[in-house]
């Protein structure tokens, strides 16, 4: 089945430093993935989405300044918070649309950021 | 935009009972809609889900009905386990790369 891996896992970083996220897409090439945020016992909230050599479509509200995504090839999405802050610290997972008519959206394991 | 509901927040059954969790959508071209089991620390599973142009579909104890006019759907676990506690969250997608827009969720607890 269609794979997505995320890294790192968790983290933990000072305030004011940058973190940068990576989201694979293990067996399949994935012109679009997206980047959720999820808070304790909350739905996911959508970010953005990222398309491959394009820029991303953020949703109203998340700072594209902050939250910065590249999609660089077909099977790479990175997010990166720059200048990270305690509010920022929250549950972070990526989405791939996998390809074909019997599409689906395959999650990664997510990651834990926590800025201290 | 797509607006999806999702209930109960929380539910508990008895080992060996069945469990439901009812969702509705806003957006009539919504064709696709996932469900999801999520456990603590970890990204959504992918249980089963269902496209619309089927009005039901079953993969073993889970089961999911869609009815489209009244635009909700629904997900059905028979026998359930301790095993399948778990946060479940519903979700419904347009297609064409559109995002998933999710519900929710609902805790499920099942007691031994």
């Amino acid at each position: 089945g269609a794979v997505v891996s995320q890294h790192p896992s968790w983290v933990i970083c000072k305030s004011g430093t940058s973190v940068k996220i990576e989201c694979r897409s293990l067996d399949f090439q994935a012109t679009t993935m997206f980047w959720y945020r999820q808070f304790p016992k909350q739905s996911l909230m959508l970010m953005a989405t990222s398309n491959e050599g394009s820029k991303a479509t953020y949703e109203q509200g998340v700072e594209k300044d902050k939250f910065l995504i590249n999609h660089a090839s077909l099977t790479l999405s990175t997010l990166t918070v720059t200048s990270a802050h305690p509010e920022d610290s929250s549950f972070y997972i990526c989405s791939a649309r996998t390809p074909g008519p019997n599409y689906g959206y395959t999650f990664g394991s997510g990651t834990r950021l926590t800025v201290v | 935009g797509e607006n999806v509901e999702q209930h109960p927040s929380t539910l508990s059954v008895q080992e060996g009972d069945s469990a439901v969790i009812k969702c509705t959508y806003s957006d009539s071209a919504s064709n696709y809609f996932p469900w999801y089991k999520q456990e603590l620390g970890k990204g959504p599973q992918l249980i089963i889900d269902i496209r619309s142009n089927v009005g039901e579909k079953k993969d073993q104890r889970i089961a999911v009905t869609l009815n489209k006019t009244a635009k909700h759907f629904s997900l059905h676990i028979t026998e359930t386990q301790p095993e399948d506690s778990a946060v479940y969250f519903c979700a419904a997608s347009e297609g064409s790369h559109t995002p998933l827009v999710f519900g929710k969720g609902t805790r499920l607890s099942v007691i031994a």
